[in-house]
């Protein structure tokens, strides 16, 4: 069992739709990371929440924490495809890093 | 331009070979990490270093051994590798360990082939 679930694990959508990827677990934590990683390179951190129901917003990415701290999401709104890549969700837990599998997310032009 | 830099970027490997993957962070930052990215699973954290000293081995085979002579630079040397150890290696960087210190920056990687 993982400590984060990722879900959906793929997204095929065209350019201009709104998506929603979800980052779950069972566990509280004190901070949740969101990181996108492209084809061949490393993850690139895109934001970090630390209060329960805390909204960030980064351009067209809206990222929540829940209020209990166990949960996390992502919205994109008129995705672009710019916007592919594996988005994935972390979280600093006794001492480690641990990271979700990701959620694979393609925008059809 | 993450700060975090990796060489080589590719790497073919016999399984007889010895070689060694290389990280520099530009950062200041304090800790530094080995991962492995292998395809359908998640990064798995391979070692931690804080202040060049290793401060987590997650169970790694010793045929993978890491080496920090500063807080810049990272080594990670391989010898008589599997197959099964063909991945994306991945290295990061935070300003520190504890809590607070949650933000990693990544390097972009170097893929490993085991022939």
């Amino acid at each position: 069992t993982q400590l984060l679930e990722q879900s959906p694990q793929f997204l095929s959508i065209q350019e201009g739709e709104n998506l929603t990827v979800y980052c779950n677990s069972s566990s509280v934590f004190s901070s949740l990371q969101w990181y996108r990683q492209e084809p061949g390179e490393g993850p690139v951190l895109l934001v970090t929440v630390v209060t329960g129901g805390e909204v960030k917003k980064l351009k067209r990415l809206t990222f929540q924490f829940g209020d209990a701290r166990k949960d996390s999401s992502l919205h994109i709104t008129a995705a672009q495809t710019g916007d592919t890549g594996l988005y994935l969700c972390a979280v600093y837990n006794f001492n480690k890093f641990y990271f979700g599998s990701g959620t694979k997310l393609n925008v059809k032009p | 331009e993450t700060g975090v830099t990796q060489t080589p970027r590719h790497l073919v490997m016999g399984m007889t070979n010895k070689k060694s993957l290389k990280c520099e962070q530009h950062l200041g930052h304090n800790a530094m990490y080995w991962y492995k990215q292998s395809a359908k699973k998640p990064l798995e954290l391979m070692f931690v270093y804080s202040l060049e000293e290793r401060v987590e081995n997650n169970s790694v085979p010793s045929r993978f051994s890491p080496e920090c002579p500063n807080s810049s630079h990272l080594f990670l040397h391989l010898h008589t590798l599997q197959p099964e150890d063909s991945a994306l290696y991945l290295c990061a960087s935070s300003q520190d360990l504890g809590f607070r210190s949650y933000e990693q920056y990544f390097g972009p990687g170097t893929r490993l082939t085991v022939t």
